[in-house]
């Protein structure tokens, strides 16, 4: 299996623009995580997603943030407009089960400066 | 509220020596534990995990963690450290279901 797999791996962008992140989860994972990580808070859950529903957005910090999951392999994470506190490396995980209970396999993470 | 503490930011070690990394958690109940290792420009890896049952538990790459509910604590322990081992480490407790909590995180440095 190829794993997680993130696309773009880097992006910069310019304050205002519409980024949008994807995620292809590993095949037969009903389970989809969206993370953020920066110096200042850490890893944070933003979002996730059971069978392509999402089920707790309480780590979304704005409005400006928005995810969705059309199908079992791909999901979006966008973000408009963006702004430079956006700037972080975003995580997409996927796991069997529930979350807390079964490993959540990372992907390599997007990269994301907001200038 | 849960959380997790990793006192130590930075840790530097000699290859082949032993590495002890710190992990205290706050939370009224034994939460689920996990320790993930996160090597520059990766996504995390899950090392082990403990749900319950013999305190000790072994992981990927020769690590082990030991849970002590009297401390609060989860360390992470190798007995003999390589080059390869210089990484960022992440101590995270879910409580219940699925929302993973991280410490800040250990880096790992590894001198010859």
């Amino acid at each position: 299996d190829a794993g997680v797999i993130q696309s773009p791996r880097h992006e910069v962008t310019e304050m205002g623009q519409e980024v949008t992140l994807r995620c292809k989860p590993i095949s037969g994972h009903d389970y989809l995580f969206w993370y953020r990580q920066t110096m200042m808070r850490g890893l944070e859950l933003l979002i996730y997603f059971n069978n392509n529903v999402p089920i707790d957005d309480s780590g979304m910090p704005e409005d400006r943030f928005s995810a969705k999951m059309p199908n079992a392999s791909f999901s979006t994470l966008k973000i408009q407009p963006s702004e430079p506190r956006d700037s972080a490396v975003y995580f997409c995980a996927s796991s069997l089960g529930r979350g807390g209970f079964d490993t959540q396999y990372f992907g390599p993470g997007t990269r994301l400066t907001v200038l | 509220a849960q959380s997790v503490t990793q006192p130590d930011i930075h840790i530097t070690v000699s290859e082949g020596a032993s590495l002890e990394l710190r992990c205290n958690y706050s939370y009224g109940a034994t939460p689920y534990l996990f320790w993930y290792v996160q090597s520059p420009g990766q996504g995390l890896q899950l090392l082990l995990k403990y749900f319950s049952g013999d305190t000790l538990v072994q992981g990927i790459k020769g690590f082990e963690a030991e849970f002590k509910r009297s401390q609060s604590s989860f360390n992470l322990r190798k007995p003999s450290v390589h080059w390869s081992d210089a990484a960022e480490y992440f101590c995270a407790v879910a409580p219940t279901g699925y929302k993973l909590s991280f410490g800040a995180g250990t880096t790992v440095t590894v001198r010859a």
